[in-house]
C-alpha cells in the first residue's frame, strides 16, 4: 500500500519562510505524480493552492509556491502570515484513477 | 460561480446504508469528473471515490471498494455516493469535489463543497 508522507507539524515565524514536503513511503515523487496542495482552516472545506507540482490555483498569492525538492514534492510559503496557520495536505496521483492524500501538516505561525 | 451542495448525511447503525447527494452548479457538470473525499473527526483527508464525466468509469479507495458505489445523474447535475455495510470507521465529514482529470496534463480537485456528516454508531 502506498503511503504519502508529510511532516505532522511545522513552525514558522511571522514573515519567515517554510517548506513543507510530501514524500512516498517507497520511491521518489516526480512531476508524474501531479502533486497538488490544499489548505484547510478549522471547520472549513479545503482550498486548492497548487496543482501539477507548481501551478498556483486562481486567487492564490505568489507567497505560495510548489516544486520538487530532491525526491519529494514541496510547498514553500514565503513571508508567512498569521492566517497561514492551518493544515496543509498534499495529494499524489498514482494513476488508474487513484489519488492518495498525505497525512497533513499542521503549520503554526509564531 | 461553482457551487457544490452535499446532503444526505446522518446517524446510521453499523451495517446500515446511506446515500449522499451533491448538487452542482456553475459549470458544465457532465464535462467533469467528480469525487468524494472524507475526513474523520480530528483526522486528515482521505480520497474515497471518483467518477468520470460520462459516468462510464469509477474508481475507489481500497477502504470502501465493494461497499460504496459512486454514480451521477448528469440530467440533474447531481453526484451520489451509495454507502452500504457501514462501519464505525466510516464516520466522517464527506466532501464532494470537482475533479480535474487531464489525461496526462493535470489531476487535482479544484472546487469543494462544505461537506455532509455521516455518523455510524449504535
Amino acid at each position: 500500500q502506498t503511503v504519502v508522507t508529510q511532516e505532522p507539524s511545522f513552525s514558522v515565524s511571522p514573515g519567515g519562510t517554510v517548506t513543507l514536503t510530501c514524500g512516498l513511503s517507497s520511491g521518489s515523487v516526480s512531476t508524474s505524480y501531479y502533486p497538488s496542495w490544499y489548505q484547510q482552516t478549522p471547520g472549513q472545506a479545503p482550498r486548492t493552492l497548487i496543482y501539477s507540482t507548481d501551478i498556483r490555483s486562481s486567487g492564490v498569492p505568489d507567497r505560495f509556491s510548489g516544486s520538487i525538492l530532491g525526491n519529494k514534492a514541496a510547498l514553500t510559503i514565503t513571508g508567512a502570515q498569521a492566517d497561514d496557520e492551518c493544515d496543509y495536505y498534499c495529494v499524489l496521483y498514482l494513476g488508474g484513477g487513484i489519488s492518495v492524500f498525505g497525512g497533513g501538516t499542521q503549520l503554526t505561525v509564531l | 460561480e461553482v457551487q457544490l451542495l452535499e446532503s444526505g448525511g446522518g446517524l446510521v447503525q453499523p451495517g446500515g446504508s446511506l446515500r449522499l447527494s451533491c448538487v452542482a452548479s456553475g459549470f458544465t457538470f457532465s464535462s467533469y469528473a467528480m469525487s468524494w473525499v472524507r475526513q474523520a473527526p480530528g483526522k486528515g483527508l482521505e480520497w474515497v471515490s471518483t467518477i468520470i464525466g460520462s459516468g462510464g468509469s469509477t474508481f475507489y479507495a481500497d477502504s470502501v471498494r465493494g461497499r460504496f458505489t459512486i454514480s451521477r445523474d448528469n440530467s440533474k447535475n447531481t453526484l451520489y455516493l451509495q454507502m452500504n455495510s457501514l462501519r464505525a470507521e466510516d464516520t466522517a465529514l464527506y466532501y464532494c469535489a470537482k475533479r480535474i482529470s487531464g489525461a496526462g496534463t493535470a489531476y487535482y480537485f479544484d472546487y469543494w463543497g462544505q461537506g455532509t456528516l455521516v455518523t455510524v454508531s449504535s
